[in-house]
């Protein structure tokens, strides 16, 4: 069965460009998130989605963050305008929401923000 | 206080030792616990999961949850040189996927060969 599937996996871009992340969740799961990873602060939660709708965003760390999900098979994270600060890797992770069911994680997404 | 602590290493035993991972958190909401492995420059992947206090084995693996003290650990035996990882404990209120989780920031396993 295929994984979470993110794109692209390494992005290198100038401040103040629009990034753009992509995922791909496992196919029936109903539960989405996104997590930042950063030597400073580890893995932490952005926000996440059920069914498609955003149910936390209180970990998306300025409004120049956005995320959407327009179907069940496909969410953006979108950062613009994007600063060195937001160097980072970007992980997507899926679930479903019955009790005992873990989170998969894709490969993450390498942002670097020169 | 961070809600979650982990010691991040790094740690390096020697092949075929035990290995022991803790965490300490601070949130007595936490009921759910795991225990994710990361390979560089991959993302985690589950290896424990565990519901409560008390002990689960799983091979070789083995997680431990006291909530009394806020302390989980994850015990790894006759420890392989394919175990060198980063070990992240991470912890959630509600079962299943229907929450976020919260990491520690990892512990830094190497083992010799």
């Amino acid at each position: 069965d295929a994984g979470v599937i993110q794109s692209p996996r390494h992005e290198v871009t100038e401040m103040g460009q629009e990034v753009t992340l992509r995922c791909k969740p496992i196919s029936g799961h109903d539960y989405l998130f996104w997590y930042r990873q950063t030597m400073m602060r580890g893995l932490e939660l952005l926000i996440y989605f059920n069914n498609n709708v955003p149910i936390d965003d209180s970990g998306m760390p300025e409004d120049r963050f956005s995320a959407k999900m327009p179907n069940a098979s496909f969410s953006t994270l979108k950062i613009q305008p994007s600063e060195p600060r937001d160097s980072a890797v970007y992980f997507c992770a899926s679930s479903l929401s019955a009790t005992g069911q873990p989170q998969h994680f894709g490969d993450g997404t390498r942002l670097s923000i020169l | 206080q961070k809600e979650v602590e982990q010691d991040p290493g790094p740690l390096s035993v020697p092949e075929g030792a035990i290995v022991s991972l803790n965490c300490t958190y601070s949130n007595s909401a936490f009921q759910y616990f795991m225990w994710y492995r990361q390979y560089s420059r991959k993302g985690p992947e589950l290896l424990m999961y565990t519901y409560s206090s008390g002990n689960k084995e799983d091979g070789r693996f083995t997680a431990q949850v006291d909530k009394s003290s806020k302390y989980i650990s994850l015990f790894i035996r006759d420890s392989q040189p394919s175990d060198s990882a980063t070990y992240l404990c991470a912890m959630t209120r509600l079962g299943g996927g229907a929450d976020g989780l919260t990491f520690g920031k990892g512990t830094h396993l190497i083992i010799q060969p």
